[in-house]
C-alpha cells in the first residue's frame, strides 16, 4: 500500500517568506508526527497529533512554527517568517496508534533552504 | 543532553565484516528502536526492542539492550555496501509520553 508522502520534496524560499509543508499519512493511521533534521544531526521533535485529542506542540521551537491536522488525514506544517536557520529537512511520520511501542513509518521529507 | 545517544559517529569498514553501533540513554524506557536513514531522507524501522527484552534477531541485524547498563546495541553482520546508510536509535519513556527521542545517529560506510 501507500506510505507517509510529503510535498514538496524541495523548497527554496528567501528570508521572510511563509511556507506550507504538506504530510499525506498513511490511511488509518491515528498518530502524525512531525519533525526537523538539520544537516548531519539528529531527529528534532516538533509536533504530534493523535486522533482528536489537542495536538503535542511541545516541539515546536517558536511561534512561528504552526501545524495543523484534519481528522485521521492530511498534515500541513506552516512557518511564517522563515529565517535561514529553518533550513533544514522536515519529516513527517505515521504511526498506527499513538503509543509509542509502535514503529513509526516516515515520509521521504521536504528539504527546505532560507536563502 | 538527549536520549538516545549513538556511537561511534563514525564507522567505515569492508564489505563482509561487522558492524556495531552502540546506543545510551539515561531513564528508563518502555522499548528502544533503530532506523536506517539512507542519503539524508525518510527513516526506515529496523527493529523495535522492548525494555523486558535482551535480544532480538532480524536477517543480519542483531539487536541486544542492557538495561542495567542503559544501553543498546545494534550488530549487522556480514556487511554490504548498501548497507552505507546513518543509523539512529529511538527510545520510547514514560516521561515523553508517546513522543519517540532520537540520537544523533552513527554514519556507517561499507566499502566494496
Amino acid at each position: 500500500g501507500a506510505g507517509v508522502s510529503q510535498s514538496p520534496s524541495n523548497k527554496v524560499t528567501e528570508k521572510g517568506k511563509d511556507v506550507e509543508l504538506r504530510c499525506d499519512p498513511i490511511s488509518g493511521h491515528t498518530a502524525l508526527y512531525w519533525y526537523r533534521q538539520r544537516l548531519g544531526q539528529g531527529l528534532e521533535f516538533l509536533i504530534y497529533f493523535q486522533g482528536n485529542s489537542a495536538p503535542d506542540k511541545s516541539g515546536l521551537p517558536s511561534d512561528r512554527f504552526s501545524a495543523e491536522r484534519t481528522g485521521e488525514s492530511v498534515s500541513t506544517l506552516t512557518i511564517q517568517r522563515t529565517q535561514q536557520e529553518d533550513s533544514a529537512v522536515y519529516l513527517c511520520a505515521s504511526s498506527p496508534t499513538g503509543l509509542a511501542r509502535n514503529e513509526q513509518f516516515f515520509g521521504p521529507g521536504t528539504r527546505l533552504t532560507v536563502l | 543532553s538527549q536520549q538516545g545517544e549513538e556511537d561511534p559517529q563514525a564507522l567505515s569498514i569492508q564489505e563482509g565484516e561487522n558492524a556495531t553501533m552502540n546506543c545510551s540513554y539515561k531513564t528508563s524506557i518502555n522499548n528502544l528502536q533503530w532506523y536506517r536513514q539512507n542519503s539524508g531522507r525518510g527513516l526506515v524501522h529496523l527493529i523495535l526492542i522492548r525494555s523486558n527484552e535482551r535480544e532480538k534477531h532480524s536477517g543480519r541485524l542483531r539487536v541486544t539492550l542492557d538495561t542495567s547498563k542503559k544501553s543498546s546495541s545494534l550488530l549487522i553482520t556480514a556487511s554490504r555496501a548498501a548497507d552505507t546508510a546513518s543509523y539512529f536509535c529511538a527510545v520510547s519513556t514514560m516521561e515523553y509520553g508517546n513522543k519517540l527521542v532520537f540520537g544523533a545517529g552513527t554514519i556507517l560506510r561499507v566499502k566494496s
